[in-house]
């Protein structure tokens, strides 16, 4: 079966600090891969997607980047961190026809 | 661009039926979606309805689409205290990425 983890769960950065968020999915192979970010009493907002290795679409003018150096791995970065980057980030993957499965999420709180 | 919109929050008595709703634009949408958040966790698919159906019924929950309004909803039977959650809308078309309402909050009262 397929599963997907992502890490860390919860995280506090101070401004200007560095971040990486990982995603890994086990049990498929060539998914799509996508991170959101879910802001506090908001609807979900895509970040990026990614089709292949080393293809990134970046659907929102931002201070994060994202990668994906494997197949079944995605990574959210920033080189500095700010305080509007606060969010519940989360990661998702399909086949690009059906359901997405959807990673536990990981809470950013940026002080 | 694709959009969904949802009403952000709706109450409801335990026991009673949910109906929460929403409305897309593209009409070109091939399937339609709900998934429930429960606090802290991330989300889960609860069923989905292709664009060529209007409607769908698994155990409590029925969706109904009227695909010419571009209307979507759930309804949630005998809505227990453990329905409470956020529920989201979205649209998808292929090899698109989703396309997500802002979620509506459903809060079940004992």
């Amino acid at each position: 079966s397929q599963t997907i983890h992502q890490w860390p769960a919860t995280l506090v950065q101070p401004v200007g600090s560095p971040l990486s968020l990982e995603c890994t999915v086990e049990g498929t192979s060539n998914p799509n891969l996508y991170w959101y970010r879910q802001a506090a009493g908001r609807g979900l907002q895509l970040l990026f997607y990614s089709v292949g290795i080393g293809q990134i679409s970046s659907e929102v003018p931002q201070n994060l980047s994202a990668s994906r150096p494997q197949d079944r791995q995605f990574i959210l970065s920033s080189k500095k961190l700010l305080l509007s980057d606060s969010g519940f980030y989360l990661c998702a993957w399909d086949r690009g026809r059906t359901e997405a499965f959807f990673g536990q999420g990981t809470r950013l709180t940026v002080v | 661009g694709e959009d969904v919109e949802q009403s952000l929050f709706l109450s409801v008595r335990e026991g009673d039926s949910s109906v929460i709703n929403c409305t897309y634009t593209d009409s070109s949408s091939t399937y339609l979606y709900w998934y429930k958040q429960e606090p802290g966790a991330g989300l889960q698919l609860l069923t989905y309805i292709f664009s060529n159906m209007d409607m769908k019924q698994d155990q409590r929950l029925t969706v109904l689409l009227n695909k010419k309004d571009k209307h979507l909803s759930l309804r949630i039977a005998d809505t227990q205290t453990g329905d409470s959650a956020i529920y989201f809308c979205a649209e998808g078309a292929g090899r698109r990425a989703l396309t997500f309402g802002s979620g509506t909050r459903l809060q079940v009262q004992p």
